[in-house]
């Protein structure tokens, strides 16, 4: 069974600081994996999709990587800023032939001024 | 280009009252999905649709129902409220990525 882990559960960063966010899964054949933003009692917002061919992905500030073979994805940003503070989440779509995603629990990220 | 819509925004319920939560999407998505959100839990799958026509359970379908109405909307109804059920809910659709709607945020008294 599939599995999906972030760790931390919080951090706190002082603004502009480079960081990283972890996302690790149990079972390495998986379709593609999607990172999302999620702002205090608000919808998720995608941010980045990486196909299970791909190694990273590029938005902006934002660098996602994904390394199948030790079951870890990271989301880098730069130069953080307090409008990044919110709730990253991850999701693993397991193979082709499933449409469900797996959801880790999160990292809740505080960017201070 | 609303995306996805869900109503209504909040609900209060009496255990044993039943409803149907609205979601919509203008974005020509095959695919629909319901999840529930608990502190600590994370998102879980309630229910999906595939395309048109088609529903499979996820992983926490039980005293829930859905209907695909159509390509646009995809309903969760509540029968028989329980406290349990109080979360948030969120529908999804999706083409490669997924799009999530605000959410509707339910109490079970």
């Amino acid at each position: 069974k599939q599995e999906v882990t972030q760790i931390p559960a919080a951090l706190s960063v002082p603004e502009g600081e480079n960081l990283v966010l972890n996302c690790s899964f149990t079972d390495s054949a998986i379709y593609n994996l999607q990172w999302f933003r999620q702002d205090p009692g608000k919808g998720l917002t995608s941010l980045l999709l990486i196909q299970s061919s791909q190694r990273e992905q590029t938005s902006g500030r934002l660098n996602a990587s994904l390394d199948k073979s030790s079951g870890r994805s990271t989301l880098y940003i730069a130069a953080s800023q307090p409008g990044d503070s919110a709730t990253y989440l991850c999701a693993v779509r397991r193979s082709s032939g499933t449409y469900k995603y797996i959801f880790g629990t999160g990292t809740r990220l505080k960017v201070l001024a | 280009n609303a995306g996805v819509t869900q109503t209504p925004k909040f609900q209060v319920l009496k255990t044993g009252q039943s409803m149907t939560l609205q979601c919509a999407q203008d974005m020509n998505h095959n695919s629909m999905y319901w999840y529930r959100q608990d502190p600590g839990m994370g998102l879980r799958l309630i229910y999906y649709s595939a395309s048109e026509g088609t529903t499979d359970k996820g992983e926490v379908p039980n005293g829930y129902n859905v209907s695909r109405l159509n390509k646009r909307e995809f309903s969760l109804r509540l029968e028989s409220a329980a406290p349990s059920q109080t979360s948030v809910y969120f529908c999804a659709s999706r083409d490669g990525e997924q799009y999530f709607g605000p959410g509707t945020r339910l109490t079970v008294t």
